[in-house]
């Protein structure tokens, strides 16, 4: 099956400082790319799409400048968020959709833990 | 605005009997349905999708309804095992049609006890 793979799985940081998050498509192209949060026992909540090759598209109430997403390749969708503050701390997960599957298909996640 | 409930945060159950899920949705009428499975501090793995006209999907202990007059969907896994403990989201696809553009619900968090 498809394989998405997101790096890292873990991070920590200092309030104030930007991380970056990557999200590969393995063995297929993806055009297109999703970014969700997931705080604790809530549901996944999208924040963006991302297109490869143009701006990507944010859900109502994601701050763009603070959530930037870059689709650059057919393969790479990156997350990075600036200026990361405690409030920012969550689960975030990508996914990516194969042409020929129904289903999408997601990365492992990352927890982002802001100290 | 679209809402969906998983009504049970939480299940336990003994090994060997049928878990039963339960999804509901309102103010959507979804093309497809989708359930995945999350296990703690992982990405979703998907599951089974049940589209609109269709009533019923099995797959090995798994099946899943889908009834669009009662806008609900039961998930339910028979012989259930400890392996089986893990969270299950329903999904449905975002407006559009676009069924990779997700939204989910909170989630039942499914134990199996041996």
């Amino acid at each position: 099956g498809a394989v998405v793979s997101q790096h890292p799985s873990w991070v920590i940081c200092k309030s104030g400082t930007s991380v970056k998050i990557e999200c590969r498509s393995l063995d297929f192209q993806a055009t297109t790319m999703f970014w969700y949060r997931q705080f604790p026992k809530q549901s996944l909540m999208l924040m963006a799409t991302s297109n490869e090759g143009s701006k990507a598209t944010y859900e109502q109430g994601v701050e763009k400048d603070k959530f930037l997403i870059n689709h650059a390749s057919l393969t790479l969708s990156t997350l990075t968020v600036t200026s990361a503050h405690p409030e920012d701390s969550s689960f975030y997960i990508c996914s990516a959709p194969r042409g020929g599957f129904t289903e999408a298909f997601f990365g492992q996640g990352t927890r982002l833990t802001v100290v | 605005s679209q809402k969906i409930e998983q009504n049970s945060e939480a299940l336990n159950i003994q090994e060997g009997k049928t878990a039963t899920l339960t999804c509901n949705y309102t103010n959507y009428s979804p093309a497809y349905l989708q359930w995945y499975r999350q296990d703690p501090g992982r990405g979703p793995v998907f599951l089974l999708l049940i589209r609109e006209n269709e009533k019923e999907k099995r797959k090995e202990r798994l099946k899943v309804t889908f009834d669009t007059t009662l806008k609900q969907s039961l998930f339910h896994i028979t012989a259930s095992q400890p392996a089986d403990s893990a969270t299950y989201l329903c999904a449905l696809d975002g407006s559009g049609g676009s069924n990779y553009k997700l939204t989910f619900g909170k989630g039942t968090l499914l134990t199996v006890n041996p």
